[in-house]
């Protein structure tokens, strides 16, 4: 069955630092997201991006991240400063239309 | 700003019990999908429900979406502990309508 892979699966960083978060959607899936979770909590929509552009983006969406999709296979997520708060699990998702297809997450720890 | 609410936030439950979770949405929803969240995993997509009304059946899963489209149910009979896990109702939001806001989920746990 098709995978929607993130890498890496654990990443510590230091406050301050930039951050980028990897994922490979299914091929053929349309529509791709990044949504995270601070832990035991509720899966937060970050943004959404379909036609090489957002779609939609939550109000935790600010100026300190970014997302591309630079090669057609790859949708990053970039943290530029992180923060302590930003500690979380980040899933990628994609889909055709409906029915979300998450990938395993990446742990992000901010120190 | 649009909010969908699960209760209970936990159950347990024996075993061979029945188990309800249900979701309220502050505003009439086009479909609701539900997920499962193993502990330590990722969300899964279960089912969508799109016509008011409508009854889903997955094995021992029953979804329901309410006739005003606002709430829906998640029952499941006879509990097993592989039903461990975390179930998010969640609802389409925004203008394009393609992301989905979750509800904070209801995690059962089941003692045998």
């Amino acid at each position: 069955e098709p995978e929607v892979t993130q890498t890496p699966s654990h990443q510590v960083t230091q406050m301050g630092q930039e951050v980028i978060l990897r994922c490979v959607p299914i091929s053929n899936h349309l529509y791709f997201y990044w949504y995270r979770q601070i832990l035991g909590q509720k899966v937060e929509f970050l943004v959404s991006f379909y036609n090489n552009e957002i779609s939609e983006k939550s109000e935790i969406f600010d100026d300190q991240f970014s997302v591309e999709r630079p090669d057609g296979s790859n949708f990053t997520l970039k943290i530029r400063s992180t923060k302590l708060e930003d500690s979380a699990m980040y899933f990628c998702a994609s889909t055709v239309t409906y029915g979300y297809t998450f990938g395993s997450g990446t742990r992000l720890t901010v120190v | 700003g649009q909010q969908v609410m699960q209760i209970p936030q936990y159950q347990h439950v024996q075993e061979g019990e029945d188990f309800t979770t249900y979701c309220n949405s502050s505003t009439t929803l086009s479909n609701i999908q539900w997920y499962k969240q193993r502990p330590g995993g990722h969300p899964v997509f279960l089912i969508q429900l799109v016509k008011s009304g409508e009854v889903k059946k997955q094995k021992r899963l029953t979804f329901q979406f309410g006739e005003a489209k606002k709430n829906s149910s998640l029952h499941i009979t006879a509990t097993q502990t592989t039903d461990v896990g975390t179930y998010f109702c969640a609802g389409p939001f925004g203008q394009a309508g393609t992301a989905l806001i979750f509800g904070k989920g209801t995690t059962l746990s089941v003692s045998s």
